[in-house]
């Protein structure tokens, strides 16, 4: 079946810009995540979603970070006012539930931040 | 608090020599363990996994066992190839997924 998928691929912008990143889990996955993964570096955890709340958004770096989930399915994240330190890649990862559960990841949208 | 210790990197191997990435955690109870593996440009993908003590999770060659005595979980393979050049993640979820810092493993012909 079909995994997780990201849009887009890659985006390039300018400082200051509002970017909105998309996911869309693997269907019947109730949780989902977000990562960002900084060059050479390792994942630092942003959100998470059980449906479409968030009981955990601890890893938000700042209030220019936002996320939202519809539906139960597609989530976007929004980064407004964007920063060069911004620049990385944003992964998204899905799950049939919390717990420990197997976390499947999509290719990933990278970011870059003029 | 939980935490992913895995070994640093880079490695470098040539091709057909043994492999091992070592990989210890911290955490109560029993964790679910998993190997990541990242290619150039593309999101982590499961390589295997383990959810209980002494199981061995198997994929592609690699292995990797379960052991709780030693909290540990390392990832080996007996003979590298050019293509298993990629970063490999180390993880466990307790209710929180935790990932180690990735180490990056190169195989040279």
């Amino acid at each position: 079946g079909a995994g997780v998928s990201q849009s887009p691929s890659n985006k390039v912008t300018e400082k200051g810009k509002d970017v909105e990143l998309r996911c869309d889990p693997i269907s019947g996955h109730t949780a989902l995540y977000w990562y960002r993964q900084s060059l050479g570096q390792g994942l630092e955890f942003l959100i998470y979603f059980q449906g479409n709340s968030a009981p955990d958004k601890s890893g938000l770096p700042s209030d220019r970070f936002s996320a939202e989930r519809t539906g139960g399915s597609v989530s976007t994240l929004t980064i407004q006012r964007t920063q060069q330190e911004d620049s990385a890649v944003y992964l998204c990862a899905s799950s049939t539930n919390r717990g420990k559960e197997t976390q499947y990841f999509g290719p990933g949208t990278r970011l870059l931040v003029l | 608090g939980d935490s992913v210790t895995q070994m640093e990197g880079p490695v470098t191997l040539s091709e057909e020599a043994f492999l091992t990435i070592n990989c210890t955690y911290t955490a109560t109870g029993y964790p679910s363990l998993f190997w990541y593996v990242q290619y150039p440009g593309e999101g982590l993908q499961l390589l295997l996994k383990a959810t209980k003590a002494d199981d061995k999770g198997s994929n592609k060659g690699f292995e990797a066992t379960y052991r709780k005595e030693t909290t540990s979980f390392h990832l080996e393979k007996g003979s590298v190839q050019v293509s298993d050049s990629a970063v490999y993640f180390c993880a466990f979820n307790n209710n929180d997924m935790r990932f180690g810092a990735g180490t990056r493993l190169t195989v040279k012909p």
